[in-house]
C-alpha cells in the first residue's frame, strides 16, 4: 500500500479547460515532488517542494502552477494546456530533502489526456 | 551533469530463469545508485539502493544489484523470474542539486514467458 496518494488516477481535459491534480502524503516526508512521465522519455523533475518551500523549477512552463499548503499535500494546477502535456503525472516525497541518498516513495499517478 | 544509461528498451525471460538488466551511470564523485520497478498503472517502487560499503546489494522481491566502479555499472539481477516480476525497471542516479531528486533511465521492460 503506498503511503503517497494521487487523485483522480485519470483525466481527461480541453486545452481551455482549468483542473488540479492532488497528491498527498502519510508517510511524515518533509519533501514532494512532481515528475512527469511520458513515453519513450525517462522521468522528467517538475517541481520541488522542501517544507512547503518550493526549491527548483526545472523550467517548466507557465501553464503548470504547483502548491503545496502544508507539507503533506501537494497540488498541481493545470491551464491551457497542449496536447503534448498529456503524460502520467506523479507525485513522490522523501524524508531528508537535503540528503542526496533519501529515496523518493511514489505515488500510482495521474494519467492525463489533453484533447 | 550525471545520466544513466539502461541500453536495453525490452527484454524476454522465460519464467525461472535468472535476469540481468543492465545500467550504466555518469558521475564525477561516488555515486548514490538505485533500482525502480513500476508494474502496469502504478507508480515507482523502490527496489534496492546503493551509497557505499558493500558493492552487493539484496533488495525486496528476491533482486540483488551489484556496483561496479570500474565500468560504471549497476547492474540488477535475479536468479529466479517470476511471472509476477514483469514490470518496467528503472535505474536512478542521485543527483547534485543539493536535494534527493533523481536522474532516471529510460527504463527496461521485462517480459516474462511462460
Amino acid at each position: 500500500e503506498t503511503g503517497v496518494t494521487q487523485t483522480p488516477r485519470h483525466l481527461v481535459m480541453g486545452m481551455t479547460n482549468k483542473k488540479s491534480l492532488k497528491c498527498e502524503q502519510h508517510l511524515g516526508h518533509n519533501a514532494m515532488y512532481w515528475y512527469k512521465q511520458s513515453a519513450k522519455k525517462p522521468l522528467e523533475l517538475m517541481f520541488v517542494y522542501s517544507l512547503e518551500e518550493r526549491v527548483e523549477n526545472n523550467s517548466v512552463p507557465s501553464r503548470f502552477s504547483p502548491e503545496c499548503p502544508n507539507s503533506s499535500h501537494l497540488f498541481l494546477h493545470l491551464h491551457t494546456l497542449q496536447p503534448e502535456d498529456s503524460a502520467l503525472y506523479l507525485c513522490a516525497s522523501s524524508q531528508n530533502p537535503r540528503d542526496r541518498g533519501s529515496p523518493l516513495h511514489f505515488g500510482n499517478g495521474t494519467r492525463l489526456t489533453v484533447t | 551533469a550525471q545520466s544513466v544509461t539502461q541500453p536495453d528498451i525490452h527484454i524476454t525471460v522465460s519464467e525461472g530463469a535468472s535476469l540481468e538488466l543492465r545500467c550504466n551511470y555518469s558521475y564525477g564523485a561516488t555515486p548514490y545508485l538505485f533500482w525502480y520497478v513500476q508494474s502496469p498503472g502504478q507508480g515507482l517502487q523502490l527496489l534496492l539502493k546503493y551509497f557505499s560499503g558493500d558493492t552487493l546489494v539484496q533488495g525486496i522481491k528476491g533482486f540483488e544489484a551489484e556496483f561496479k566502479r570500474s565500468q560504471s555499472s549497476f547492474n540488477l539481477r535475479k536468479p529466479s523470474v517470476h511471472w509476477s516480476d514483469a514490470a518496467e525497471y528503472f535505474c536512478a542516479v542521485g543527483e547534485d542539486s543539493g536535494y534527493s531528486t533523481l536522474t532516471f533511465g529510460k527504463g527496461t521492460m521485462l517480459l516474462v514467458s511462460p
